[in-house]
């Protein structure tokens, strides 16, 4: 089992703040993903990295992929209300075909 | 019905009983997964099936048996469950397998108690 951390595991902040989520292990993953899930949903898609060093932006959200593809961070900027949920990493295996989820974290926006 | 519907969403049974979840998508997609959400623990892949095929079976206890009977729909048969087992078990479904395979679209899940 390839273990991803997930730091912190809880984070509650008001309107307005910017915030790091932390995604490390110590395997090698060929992409890696990132998720926010809401109450009674399914995780939904974010972004995926493939490339060691890659840094997507997606509007507030700037993700990056470490160099030795390993490790990951989420960092939303100004964040909003609905910015709130549980953002979960993934990495993929070589194959493609195995994910192994990180532990999550839940993230409270307060107006 | 649009993207992965998964039924039922709330599912209570006993040790003894036997049911069957149920998950359905609309993409057109080759492949899908089964996955198990428990509390404080991380989302764990239970079986991945590609073209109705099973690809991938995690150490899963014979008490879960998956069926796919087309790339469409997939079924995760519960048999003498035990209380550890309550959880959410969430559907996906990509556009195939492996590297490359397109990104994963998740049902809404179905929380199973087992008393």
């Amino acid at each position: 089992t390839q273990l991803l951390e997930q730091s912190p595991q809880f984070l509650s902040i008001q309107e307005g703040e910017n915030l790091t989520v932390y995604c490390n292990s110590s395997s090698v993953f060929s992409s890696l993903q990132w998720y926010r899930q809401e109450p009674g949903e399914g995780p939904v898609l974010l972004v995926t990295v493939v490339t060691g060093g890659e840094v997507k932006k997606l509007k507030r959200l700037t993700f990056q992929f470490g160099d030795a593809r390993k490790d990951s961070s989420l960092h939303i900027t100004a964040a909003q209300p609905g910015d709130t949920g549980l953002y979960l990493c993934a990495g993929a295996s070589n194959t493609g075909n195995q994910f192994y989820f990180g532990t999550g974290t839940s993230l409270t926006v307060i107006p | 019905e649009t993207g992965v519907t998964q039924t039922p969403r709330h599912l209570v049974m006993g040790m003894t009983n036997k049911k069957s979840l149920k998950c359905e998508q609309h993409l057109g997609h080759n492949a899908m997964y089964w996955y198990k959400q428990s509390a404080k623990k991380p989302l764990e892949l239970m079986f991945v099936y590609s073209l109705e095929e099973r690809v991938e079976n995690n150490s899963v206890p014979s008490r879960f048996s998956p069926e796919c009977p087309n790339s469409s729909h997939l079924f995760l048969h519960l048999h003498t469950l035990q209380p550890e087992d309550s959880a959410l078990y969430l559907c996906a479904s990509s556009q195939s397998v492996g590297r490359g395979g397109g990104e994963q679209y998740f049902g809404p899940g179905t929380r199973l108690t087992v008393t």
